[in-house]
């Protein structure tokens, strides 16, 4: 059972669509990173949230962290197709970081 | 500056065969993990290590062992290969509790 739950799994949009992807969980993290993976290639950083309540833009990019810690979304206003990928949540505490199974986001031009 | 490094990019074996994947950071890093990234699971945490001569275990540490002898390697073995251990691996690393982790471009293993 994954402690980070991420939906939806799979996202196929067509450019200029918005997006929503969510990250939730019962568990409650001092911090929660953003990544997004592309085939071939190791995870990158996105953002960290670390305030109950805290939204951070980058960009065309809106990501919230829910006022108890446990959850997160990200926002993609006006997608493109360069930001097809995997989309991941990681949920900080301890030296541990844990991870949602992803959501893999296609936008067709 | 490398970043993360791992090796071998591609490996396959046979059951019941050991091996050691290798990890190798240049940003005098504390903090170094694996992880092994299956599809539709997501990056599961094997083992981590907060120093050199420090290492803990992850959500799914059997049949992994780890050491960090030096702070810029950490090396993951695998002492005998099971297909259920088919999967690619990441090794990472941070600065320290809850910073950016940095990841290498990944090994795949498949084990026949």
């Amino acid at each position: 059972t994954q402690l980070l739950e991420q939906s939806p799994q799979f996202l196929s949009i067509q450019e200029g669509e918005n997006l929503t992807v969510y990250c939730n969980s019962s568990s409650v993290f001092s911090s929660l990173q953003w990544y997004r993976q592309e085939p071939g290639e190791g995870p990158v950083l996105l953002v960290t949230v670390v305030t109950g309540g805290e939204v951070k833009k980058l960009k065309r990019l809106t990501f919230q962290f829910g006022d108890a810690r446990k959850d997160s979304s990200l926002h993609i206003t006006a997608a493109q197709p360069g930001d097809t990928g995997l989309y991941l949540c990681a949920g900080a505490n301890d030296y541990k970081l844990s991870f949602g199974a992803g959501t893999t986001v296609t936008v067709r031009a | 500056n490398a970043g993360v490094t791992q090796t071998p990019k591609f490996q396959v074996l046979k059951t019941g065969q050991s091996m050691t994947l290798q990890c190798a950071q240049d940003m005098n890093h504390e903090y170094m993990s694996w992880y092994r990234q299956d599809p539709g699971m997501g990056l599961r945490l094997i083992h981590y290590s907060v120093g050199a001569g420090i290492t803990d275990q992850g959500e799914v540490p059997n049949g992994y062992n780890v050491s960090r002898s030096t702070t810029e390697d950490f090396p993951l073995r695998l002492l005998s290969a099971a297909p259920s251990q088919t999967s690619v691996y990441f090794c990472a690393s941070s600065y320290g509790d809850g910073g950016e982790l940095f990841f290498g471009e990944g090994s795949r293993l498949t084990v026949l």
